[in-house]
């Protein structure tokens, strides 16, 4: 497979179960994101690490759990979550993080979030 | 906070002229800029960049690039229905990640 690729691309959960969204890049990235995108709202950056580090969390709540094990995969743990958390989940990967033509984002297809 | 601004539109050209997208942005610092192209319930995809103040041409897209104004904007000649999308301006500030613009709709009209 080439470029930015998440599993699964949809997914319906109850506010009790626990469930992962995985993010793979095939780029030879260094720096990995996760993006919440709701309905009619802008993109809002969650999570960036940069080679496995985390470099950032936008005050995101804990119910959202990140995981790095290495520069190509990226995990979003996700337990007791709240209807409104429901929308797409975007991954994306860059060469770095600071700066110039090295910090273009790639994205993949997104997991679209459902919470019942 | 650095902020990124963007029109959201919708905006509606008809077939064949030219859409221009805008985008303005805070921080005077800013060294690169991108438009990512979103199709409804799509990911965003990244169309140009550009670094350099001055035009910079792709095809049917001119990329616009005033830092003294902090003014980029996307030109695309020929509109065609199959642009009809979400249009994302995001800026580099250096040393902190991308920060996009709420975007703009595109319609183009046939």
């Amino acid at each position: 497979e080439t470029g930015v690729t998440q599993t699964p691309r949809h997914l319906v959960m109850g506010m009790t179960n626990k469930k992962s969204l995985k993010c793979e890049q095939h780029l030879g990235h260094n720096a990995m994101y996760w993006y919440k995108q709701s309905a009619k709202k802008p993109l809002e950056l969650m999570f960036v690490y940069s080679l496995e580090e985390r470099v950032e969390n936008n005050s995101v709540p804990s119910r959202f759990s990140p995981e790095c094990p290495n520069s190509s995969h990226l995990f979003l743990h996700l337990h007791t979550l709240q209807p409104e958390d429901s929308a797409l989940y975007l991954c994306a990967s860059s060469q770095d993080p600071t700066g110039g033509l090295e910090e273009t984002q790639y994205f993949g297809p997104g997991t679209r979030l459902l919470v019942l | 906070q650095k902020e990124v601004e963007q029109n959201s539109g919708p905006l509606s050209v008809p077939e064949g002229a030219i859409a221009s997208l805008n985008c303005t942005y805070s921080d005077r610092g800013s060294q690169s800029f991108f438009w990512y192209r979103q199709y409804s319930g799509k990911s965003p995809e990244l169309i140009m960049s550009i670094y350099s103040n001055g035009d910079k041409e792709d095809g049917r897209f001119t990329a616009q690039l005033n830092k003294a104004s902090q003014y980029v904007s996307l030109l695309i000649r020929d509109s065609q229905p199959s642009d009809s999308a979400t249009y994302l301006c995001a800026v580099d500030s250096g040393n902190t990640p991308l920060v996009f613009g709420k975007g703009t709709r595109l319609s183009v009209i046939a």
